[in-house]
C-alpha cells in the first residue's frame, strides 16, 4: 500500500532555532515529492523534488530528496513566528496526472 | 490570493439537501483536482480532471458528483451526505503533465458541515 509518513507530528521551537522536518515514503511509481505549507487556509507550494541529492532552496527554507533511502527533509533556518504552520509532504504515485498521496503533516509552532 | 477561488467558504447542510461547491482557477492550468481534508487525517485525493476529462476517481461514494465544464471551472455536487462527510474540501489546479510533473496550487477550501 502506498504511504507517506511525516515526523515529527508536532514540534515547538523558539525563534532563531533551526528545524528539520522528515518525510519518508513507499509508493509503487514515484515521480515527484512536494512540500506545502498550510496555515489557516490553502496549502501553499514550497518545493517539488524529482532528483536525488539536488538541494532546492528558497530563502531560509531548503529541501533535499534521497530516492535510494526513500525520504526527504525540509530544513528551516533562523525560524520566525511566521513559520508556524502545518508542513505537508506529498508524493506523486503515478496515473495520468498528478495523483498525490499526502502525509499527515508536521505542525510547527515557533515561540517568540 | 492563490489564483484558485472556491465558493462558498462555509456551508452547513442537512443530510437530505442538495448543494454544489464551485472552484475557479485563473492560472491558465489544464488539470483540476478535488481533495477532502478531515481532522487528523491526511489530505485525500477525490477526483482528477485533465482537459475537462475525468482521469481519476479515487473510490469516492456516488453522493459526490464532480463536473468540469471547462478547464477553468470545477464543481462538486453534493447529495444525501452523511455526518462523516463534514470536512474541508479543497480544490487545486496544475499545468497538465505532458511535460513532466507539475506542482498543484490550492484554493482556500469550503468548510462543509453536515447536520
Amino acid at each position: 500500500e502506498d504511504k507517506v509518513v511525516q515526523s515529527p507530528l508536532s514540534l515547538v521551537v523558539h525563534e532563531g532555532d533551526t528545524v528539520t522536518l522528515n518525510c519518508s515514503y513507499e509508493v509503487t511509481n514515484f515521480r515527484s515529492l512536494l512540500w506545502y505549507k498550510q496555515e489557516k487556509k490553502a496549502p501553499t507550494f514550497l518545493f517539488m523534488l524529482t532528483s536525488s541529492g539536488i538541494e532546492k532552496k528558497s530563502g531560509r527554507l531548503s529541501s533535499i530528496l534521497d530516492k535510494k533511502e526513500l525520504f526527504s527533509i525540509l530544513n528551516i533556518t533562523a525560524t520566525q513566528t511566521g513559520d508556524s504552520a502545518i508542513y505537508l509532504c506529498a508524493v506523486d504515485y503515478g496515473g495520468s496526472q498528478g495523483n498525490l498521496i499526502f502525509g499527515k503533516g508536521t505542525k510547527l509552532s515557533v515561540k517568540p | 490570493e492563490t489564483g484558485v477561488t472556491q465558493t462558498p467558504r462555509h456551508l452547513v447542510m442537512g443530510m437530505t439537501n442538495k448543494k454544489s461547491l464551485k472552484c475557479e482557477q485563473h492560472l491558465g492550468h489544464n488539470a483540476m483536482y478535488w481533495y477532502k481534508q478531515s481532522a487528523k487525517k491526511p489530505l485525500e485525493l477525490m477526483f482528477v480532471y485533465n482537459f475537462k476529462e475525468q482521469t481519476e476517481n479515487n473510490s469516492v461514494p456516488s453522493r459526490f458528483s464532480p463536473e468540469c465544464p471547462n478547464s477553468s471551472h470545477l464543481f462538486l455536487h453534493l447529495h444525501t451526505l452523511q455526518p462523516e462527510d463534514s470536512a474541508l474540501y479543497l480544490c487545486a489546479s496544475s499545468q497538465d503533465w505532458s511535460g513532466g510533473p507539475q506542482p498543484q496550487h490550492f484554493g482556500d477550501g469550503t468548510r462543509l458541515s453536515i447536520l
